[in-house]
């Protein structure tokens, strides 16, 4: 298994263009979620989605989109870019346990996002 | 509002210290706790989780955490830290199917 993989490692973008960051897990795992990481911050809850259809915010959700049209992939939109965004993301996956709790998460390797 | 909180930001000690790390929650109600670890240049690792149960946790490469409900606090400890436990450390909570990360805590082992 490559567990949950992410593309690209580094980007660069300038103010207000869009990209996609991509999100993949080969789990079958049903949540999957995105956190940004800043220095002295911890890591902070973007977005997140319990199945195929299904998505919902998380601490942080202005200025991103998701949508997960499959089990496997959860992209993450910046529509217009801003300074704000630069931060690295990480993509996470996990099933639920039997009780319905959140079990373990699988992080991915990261992308390190640089907005001029 | 609700929150993780981790006392310490930047822990620094020498092989064969002890180590307790400190994360306090403010939410009520059932909640599911875990401790994180990042190796410089890695991604996150789970060290241990509670759900139920012993409230004394045991994890990976030694580490323990204790859950002390009245005091809504979920502390890291380990008897013996080693040089290569250096990392960024990071609590976590399950709330209602979100995981809320306290700040974290870089420790710094000197050998």
């Amino acid at each position: 298994n490559a567990g949950v993989t992410q593309t690209p490692k580094f980007q660069v973008l300038k103010t207000g263009q869009s990209m996609t960051l991509q999100c993949a897990q080969d789990m079958n795992h049903e949540y999957m979620s995105w956190y940004r990481q800043d220095p002295g911050m911890g890591l902070r809850l973007i977005h997140y989605s319990v199945g195929a259809g299904i998505t919902d915010q998380g601490e942080v959700p202005n200025g991103y989109n998701v949508s997960r049209s499959t089990t496997e992939d959860f992209p993450l939109r910046l529509l217009s870019a801003a300074p704000s965004q630069t931060s690295v993301y990480f993509c996470a996956s996990s099933r639920p346990t039997s009780g319905g709790h959140l079990n373990e998460q699988f992080f991915g390797p990261g992308t390190r996002l640089t907005v001029l | 509002a609700q929150s993780v909180s981790q006392h310490n930001h930047h822990v620094i000690l020498s092989e064969a210290a002890s180590l307790e790390l400190g994360c306090n929650y403010s939410y009520g109600g059932t909640v599911n706790l875990f401790w994180y670890v990042q190796y410089p240049g890695q991604h996150l690792q789970l060290l241990l989780k509670y759900f139920s149960g012993d409230p004394l946790v045991k994890g990976i490469k030694g580490f323990e955490a204790e859950f002390i409900k009245s005091k809504f606090s979920f502390n890291l400890r380990k008897p013996s830290v080693q040089w290569s436990d250096t990392a960024e450390y990071f609590c976590a909570v399950n709330v209602r199917g979100k995981l809320i990360f306290g700040q974290g805590t870089e420790l710094s082992v000197k050998p």
